[in-house]
């Protein structure tokens, strides 16, 4: 079975543009978590969707937005984006109930010149 | 306030040594669940164990075992034998129930296991 796909593999945008990640969840997983990972730190939570609407949000400014299509892939879309947007972005799915288990993808490596 | 803390930043140990991997929460709530994930340089977190708040029962798979301690609010990792293959960074992670599948991280702990 596929795993978590996530695209691109890799991104260089320049500042102040707009960005637009994808993720593909598992078969079967209704849930999709997005999170943001600087170099050298852990994960940060930006949003997680459930049967297509938005369940939790991280501390991150508007210009961060993401939504859940009817097959449960999900898109992250970051705009105006600055130098400091530049990290790892790694989707995760999940299985419901919540709490379960969550797999991730193999993320996207976004720069920001 | 939910906090995961992962006082070792970096690891080093030769092959076949057992190392130990420390992790302390905070949480105010009384259910929730404990993580642990391996990222290896390709970047994919691969999920290793995932705890309840009301087991307390340690576990053992293969040359990993987990000691949970809720007096001590710990959840450390232990690699039996290490090998070169375990180095990776290793995040401990926590999730409370009423917060749906929102995972928070510890900073990570960078294993080097040299031959």
């Amino acid at each position: 079975d596929a795993g978590v796909t996530q695209s691109p593999t890799h991104l260089i945008k320049t500042r102040g543009q707009h960005v637009t990640l994808r993720c593909s969840p598992i078969s079967g997983h209704k849930s999709v978590s997005w999170y943001q990972q600087v170099l050298g730190q852990g994960p940060q939570f930006i949003f997680q969707y459930y049967e297509k609407e938005e369940r939790g949000r991280g501390n991150f400014p508007d210009r961060f937005s993401a939504r859940q299509f009817p097959n449960y892939s999900s898109e992250l879309n970051v705009n105006a984006l600055l130098l400091g947007d530049s990290a790892l972005y790694l989707c995760a799915s999940s299985s419901p109930p919540p709490n379960t288990e969550a797999f991730f993808g193999q993320g996207t490596r976004l720069t920001v010149v | 306030a939910q906090k995961v803390t992962q006082a070792q930043t970096e690891i080093s140990v030769v092959e076949k040594e057992d190392v130990t991997l420390d992790c302390v929460y905070e949480t105010r709530d009384t259910t929730y669940y404990l993580f642990w994930y391996k990222q290896p340089p390709s970047g994919e977190l691969v999920f290793l164990i995932r705890r309840n708040s009301f087991d307390e029962q340690n576990e053992i798979s293969g040359r990993y075992s987990w000691n949970f301690q809720k007096s001590t609010s710990s959840f450390n990792f232990t690699i039996t034998a290490s090998q070169v293959v375990d180095s990776a960074v290793y995040f401990c992670a926590l999730s409370a129930t009423n917060q749906g599948g929102k995972l928070i991280f510890g900073q990570g702990t960078e294993l080097s296991v040299k031959p």
